[in-house]
């Protein structure tokens, strides 16, 4: 059974760059997809971004200028980076593994999520 | 607002059937899989139903999804209190090259 876990700075600044990885027991990271996703308030469930078992990456428009997904696979997690953050990039941010790529939304196993607050 | 929509609420009571919809267009639900995710009180979403009407290992077949069109549905028979959750649709946008969610339905059981 995998499990994913969220780690990462709660509280980032705003226009700083917020780092989170996910570490990815039960399972090798190098199989799979992996995604990220985040939850807030004022927009419900947007998808961030994904990288391929190939190691290429695909990310939302509406994110893509200021995020980068990479896998370190020695260590068996993937992060995320997300620069010059505001206000509106406050949310819970999941981690999953993500079963089926381009063209789909298919999301089979989250982590727990960890809430980042950016701060003016 | 959200690419797809879905009503804010839905409610029922023990034992009865109850479905929730999920609106989209020709560029999404009308062209791609549609998936629909439960989240528990305070707790992670988790996946119910993928590729339109398929329950992963370990989901009840009291849960089933179902696509026409550009629209979706998720039905739940013999409700129970603990499916007292929100519930997401997703899917992939061709036009918007982009993942998709609706805004949530949260069911209340009664």
């Amino acid at each position: 059974q995998v499990q994913l876990q969220e780690s990462g700075a709660g509280l980032v600044k705003s226009l700083e760059t917020l780092s989170l990885t996910c570490t990815v027991s039960g399972g090798s990271i190098s199989s799979y997809h992996w995604s990220w996703i985040r939850q807030s308030a004022g927009k419900g469930l947007e998808w961030i971004g994904r990288i391929y078992t190939s190691g290429s990456t695909n990310y939302s428009p509406s994110l893509k200028s200021r995020v980068s997904i990479s896998v370190d696979t020695s260590k068996n997690h993937f992060s995320l980076r997300l620069n010059s953050v505001t206000a509106a990039d406050t949310a819970v941010y999941y981690c999953a593994r993500d079963r089926g790529g381009w063209g789909e939304v298919w999301f089979e196993s989250w982590g727990q999520g960890t809430l980042v607050t950016v701060s003016s | 607002q959200s690419v797809l929509t879905q009503p804010p609420s839905a409610s029922g009571t023990p034992g009865q059937r109850v479905t929730m919809s999920c609106f989209g267009s020709s560029s999404n639900i009308g062209s791609n899989y549609v998936f629909w995710y439960q989240q528990l009180p305070g707790m992670a979403p988790k996946l119910l139903i993928y590729r339109n009407d398929q329950r992963p290992s370990g989901v009840p077949d009291r849960f089933s999804g179902s696509k026409s069109g550009t629209s979706a549905s998720l039905a739940i028979s013999g409700l129970r209190s603990e499916d007292e959750a929100d519930y997401y649709c997703a899917a992939w946008d061709d036009s918007l090259s982009d993942g998709v969610f609706g805004g949530g339905t949260k069911l209340t059981v009664l």
